[in-house]
């Protein structure tokens, strides 16, 4: 693989479900992110991890949990899903914080 | 909360002509970012203009910063159909994490 990759594509969820949504990135690139995008509101910051080890709340945290054990995967984790989640995920890579961003391809989330 | 702005929301504009969008945004950056987004896919970089930079260009783009009014403009020139896509700007502060905008939407007419 070449790039960031994310799984699954798509998912229609129940509400009170729990959903990990996976992201694998090959760069070897230090931080990573995720991001929700819903439309007319561009891109939020869910949670990020400037190095594998840590992580860090973005601006809209509430109700997703991350973990970055090694540095490749950085997996987003709804553990009790609530229709307002319902959204386009995407994962991010970048060398170093604050530089360019590399992005997967999306997950797309319907919570009903 | 989100620190750019993008504008216009939407532009469309005949294959061959060129395409502004201008990006504003509210505190002080140490880099302005451009991304693109085709309809059902992720973000691509396009290009990066550090605080102490004024102007730069990449192929058919050219994007400008003025720090002073908190400004940058990207400028797509001879567009093409392939152009047509989602522009977002992104801000990175002091706490180098990217603050993206709304993003303005182009669409190039045959």
């Amino acid at each position: 693989i070449a790039g960031i990759t994310q799984a699954p594509t798509s998912q229609i969820l129940a509400a009170g479900r729990r959903m990990t949504l996976r992201c694998t990135q090959d760069m070897r690139h230090n931080a990573m992110y995720w991001y929700r995008q819903d439309l007319g509101l561009g891109l939020r910051l869910i949670h990020y991890s400037n190095t594998a080890g840590t992580t860090g709340k973005g601006e809209v945290p509430d109700g997703y949990s991350v973990s970055r054990a090694n540095t490749d995967d950085f997996p987003l984790t709804l553990a009790s899903a609530v229709p307002s989640q319902t959204s386009v995920y995407f994962c991010a890579s970048s060398d170093s914080g604050g530089e360019t961003q590399y992005f997967g391809p999306g997950t797309r989330l319907l919570v009903l | 909360s989100q620190q750019g702005e993008e504008d216009p929301q939407a532009l469309s504009i005949q294959e061959g002509e060129n395409a502004t969008m201008n990006c504003s945004y509210k505190t002080s950056i140490n880099n302005l970012q451009w991304y693109r987004q085709n309809s059902g896919r992720g973000l691509v970089h396009l290009i990066l203009i550090r605080s102490n930079e004024r102007e730069k260009h990449s192929g058919r783009l050219r994007v400008t910063l003025d720090t002073s009014k908190k400004s940058s403009s990207l400028l797509i020139t001879a567009s093409r159909a392939a152009d047509t896509a989602s522009y977002f700007c992104a801000t990175s502060s002091n706490d180098y994490k990217l603050s993206f905008g709304a993003g303005t939407t182009v669409t190039v007419r045959a």
